[in-house]
């Protein structure tokens, strides 16, 4: 089975722009959850969405909002671009019934200029 | 809140000796479940290995095993036989459990850069 995609792989973009970031679940998984790596640094919990419902919100602004599809893939859109939004931005997705064991996608590098 | 601290930015191993990160977290929470996860330079993380918070035994895989100290809010790492190809940067992280409040988004340390030397 294929695992968690996501993409793109990277993408360059200018302060003041708007970014969507797409991810493709596990088969089979019906959680999804986003998380912020700003280099050097561990992941931050942006999102976790699960049977399209928002489940929980990480300390984020409002120019990051998320949703999900009835196929069970997930979009995370970031309005505004800061430099600061600069970051490699993971998916994770889980099992049915809401497993605490979240499996990765390779992420998007995301570098605002 | 919940935070999770790895104190060791960095450590490096001899190829086929043992190592041990070290992680420490804090939580009011009885209830949880604590990962380390592997991210070499491809960027993908990798769960190493788990441990639910109930079980007293510690997780062991294969040459991965931790040392879970529940009253300490320890959770260190202990890699047998360090081998290339665990030159990696290694996340501690903590989940309450999926049914609480926020339960099911993980909370992750800083990060230990391992080097793993011929």
């Amino acid at each position: 089975d294929a695992g968690v995609t996501q993409s793109p792989t990277h993408l360059i973009k200018t302060r003041g722009q708007h970014v969507t970031l797409r991810c493709s679940p596990i088969s089979g998984h019906k959680s999804v959850s986003w998380y912020q790596q700003v280099l050097g640094q561990g992941p931050q919990f942006i999102f976790q969405y699960y049977e399209k419902e928002e489940r929980g919100r990480g300390n984020f602004p409002d120019r990051f909002s998320a949703r999900q599809f009835p196929n069970y893939s997930s979009e995370l859109n970031v309005n505004a671009l800061l430099l600061g939004d600069s970051a490699l931005y993971l998916c994770a997705s889980s099992l049915p019934g809401l497993s605490y064991e979240q499996y990765f996608g390779p992420g998007t590098r995301l570098t605002v200029t | 809140a919940q935070t999770v601290t790895q104190s060791q930015p960095e450590m490096s191993v001899q190829e086929a000796e043992t190592v041990t990160l070290s992680c420490t977290y804090d939580t009011s929470e009885s209830n949880y479940y604590l990962f380390w996860y592997k991210q070499p330079p491809s960027r993908q993380m990798i769960l190493v290995i788990r441990q639910e918070a109930y079980k007293q035994q510690n997780a062991t895989e294969n040459r991965f095993s931790v040392n879970f100290q529940k009253a300490a809010k320890s959770f260190s790492l202990k890699i047998s036989d360090s081998q290339l190809g665990d030159t990696a940067m290694y996340f501690c992280a903590f989940m309450k459990h999926v049914l609480s409040n926020q339960g099911g988004k993980l909370i992750f340390g800083q990060g230990t850069e391992l080097s793993v030397k011929p």
